[in-house]
């Protein structure tokens, strides 16, 4: 079994709609992020956890919230969806026991379109 | 602010050819470097990591990459490339808060034959 999981993997939605986004580890990691992928942009952080009380804006958090639900799942929510948020998003994790060395590990990826 | 430049969109390295991709930082004390490997539909994958003392770094599926200090940059070879190595790459660097990776915009590889 993989040790990221992100679910739905795909997602085809409609401007205006609320739509959330799940990621759950196996990894046993403390630190959680959510990122954005589009093309030729690379990756921007969109939120990030280091434990389950812990929640901090990233790079481009606007139009987005999170919950940290446990120390192994933390979902992105998006209240209102618009299509300029249609892109890939990635769930990662590290290990923050690890001082100095963010190894992060990442999810498969959802593929989210907004009509 | 910190950055990084991965200064080629894409490139075509023939079956069997070395590969070089570039990367360069922007950061003021020694960098924690990533390379990850994201191939078509699925996630990102750790290549390999640099945080301190050797600066060849050896990684999974044969690649390596060379940190250097005076020319701020952490770039990603292969002697020899093969089919499956066909791929988008990113190259990263932990922030200065340690907080986040910041992530340059990919290259593309395209291998022919």
């Amino acid at each position: 079994d993989a040790d990221v999981t992100q679910t739905p993997r795909n997602r085809i939605t409609k401007t205006g709609k609320r739509i959330m986004l799940e990621c759950s580890q196996t990894k046993g990691h403390d630190r959680m992020y959510w990122y954005r992928q589009d093309p030729g942009l690379g990756l921007r952080l969109i939120y990030y956890s280091f434990d389950v009380k812990d929640i901090n804006k990233g790079e481009i958090s606007d139009g987005y919230s999170v919950s940290r639900q446990a120390q192994a799942k933390f979902s992105l929510s998006l209240e209102s969806a618009i299509p300029n948020q249609t892109a890939l998003y990635f769930c990662a994790t590290s290990d923050l026991r690890r001082v100095g060395a963010d190894t992060q590990y990442f999810g498969p990826g959802t593929r989210l379109t907004v009509l | 602010a910190q950055s990084v430049t991965q200064p080629d969109i894409h490139i075509t390295v023939s079956e069997g050819a070395s590969l070089e991709l570039r990367c360069n930082y922007s950061y003021g004390a020694t960098p924690y470097l990533f390379w990850y490997v994201q191939s078509p539909g699925q996630g990102l994958q750790l290549l390999l990591k640099y945080f301190s003392g050797d600066t060849l770094v050896q990684g999974i599926k044969g690649f390596e990459a060379e940190f250097k200090r005076s020319q701020s940059s952490f770039n990603l070879r292969k002697p020899s490339v093969h089919w499956s190595d066909a791929a988008e790459y990113f190259c990263a660097v932990q922030n200065q808060a340690g907080t986040a990776l910041i992530f340059g915009k990919g290259t593309t590889l395209s291998v022919s034959s």
